[in-house]
C-alpha cells in the first residue's frame, strides 16, 4: 500500500525568509503532483513532477522529485504572505491507475 | 470552461435522511473522483470512475454509500442514511487521460445533525 508522508505538518515562518517542504513516499511511483488549498477553499494544483530530476517553479516556489529517493520537495523562496495555505503532495501508482494517495498536508503560515 | 461543478455548495440535514451531492465535470474528462476530507482522516478517496465506469470503490466506507456516473456530464454520491460522522468536506475532481493533474471543484459542505 502506497504510504505519503509529508513534513513538517505544521510550519509558522517570516515574510522574508526560504524554507522547504518535504514530501516521502513509498513505493515506487513515476508521477507526483503539489496542490495549495486556502481556508474553506479547494484544492489548487500548483506542479505536476512526471520524471525523476524534475524542477518546476512558479514564483517563488519551487518543486523536483527524487524518484529514487522517494522523495519530492517545496521550496519556498522569500516568503510572502499570500504563500499562507495548507500544501499537499500527491503521489500516482502508475500510469494505467489514475488513483492519487494524498499525503497530509503542510499548513503554512508566513508571518509578516 | 468552468471547471467541475459541484452541488449544493452546502447541506445540513438530520440523521438519517438521504443526502445526494452531485458532481458535472470538465467536458472530455475521462475519469472522475470523488474525496471526503476532514481535519481527522486527512483526503481520502472513495471512488473513481473511467468512462462512466466504477473502476475503485475500495475507499467507500460503507453500505450506506452509493456512487454513480448515468452518463459523462454528471455524478452523484448518496448517503443513505446519513450519520453525524459523515460530516465533511466532499470534492469531486477529474482529469483526461495521461498523467494529468486532478481538477478540484469547490466541495460539498455537510453537516448531518
Amino acid at each position: 500500500e502506497l504510504k505519503v508522508e509529508q513534513n513538517p505538518l505544521f510550519l509558522s515562518m517570516q515574510e522574508g525568509k526560504n524554507y522547504t517542504i518535504y514530501c516521502n513516499y513509498s513505493t515506487t511511483s513515476d508521477r507526483l503532483y503539489w496542490y495549495r488549498q486556502d481556508p474553506g477553499k479547494s484544492l489548487e494544483s500548483l506542479f505536476v513532477l512526471l520524471s525523476n530530476g524534475a524542477v518546476k517553479q512558479e514564483g517563488r516556489l519551487m518543486a523536483s522529485l527524487d524518484t529514487k529517493a522517494r522523495l519530492s520537495t517545496l521550496h519556498i523562496t522569500a516568503a510572502v504572505h499570500d504563500l499562507s495555505a495548507t500544501y499537499f503532495c500527491a503521489v500516482g501508482q502508475n500510469f494505467g491507475n489514475e488513483k492519487l494517495t494524498f499525503g497530509t498536508g503542510t499548513r503554512l503560515t508566513i508571518i509578516p | 470552461d468552468a471547471g467541475v461543478i459541484q452541488s449544493p455548495r452546502h447541506e445540513v440535514t438530520e440523521m438519517g435522511q438521504e443526502v445526494t451531492l452531485r458532481c458535472k465535470p470538465i467536458s472530455g474528462h475521462d475519469y472522475l473522483f470523488w474525496y471526503r476530507q476532514t481535519m481527522m482522516r486527512g483526503l481520502e478517496l472513495l471512488i473513481y470512475f473511467n468512462n462512466n465506469v466504477p473502476i475503485d470503490d475500495s475507499g467507500m466506507p460503507e453500505d450506506r454509500f452509493s456512487a454513480k456516473m448515468p452518463n459523462a456530464s454528471f455524478s452523484t454520491l448518496k448517503i443513505q442514511p446519513s450519520e453525524p460522522r459523515d460530516s465533511a468536506v466532499y470534492f469531486c475532481a477529474t482529469n483526461g487521460q495521461g498523467p494529468n493533474e486532478q481538477f478540484f471543484g469547490p466541495g460539498t459542505r455537510l453537516t448531518v445533525l
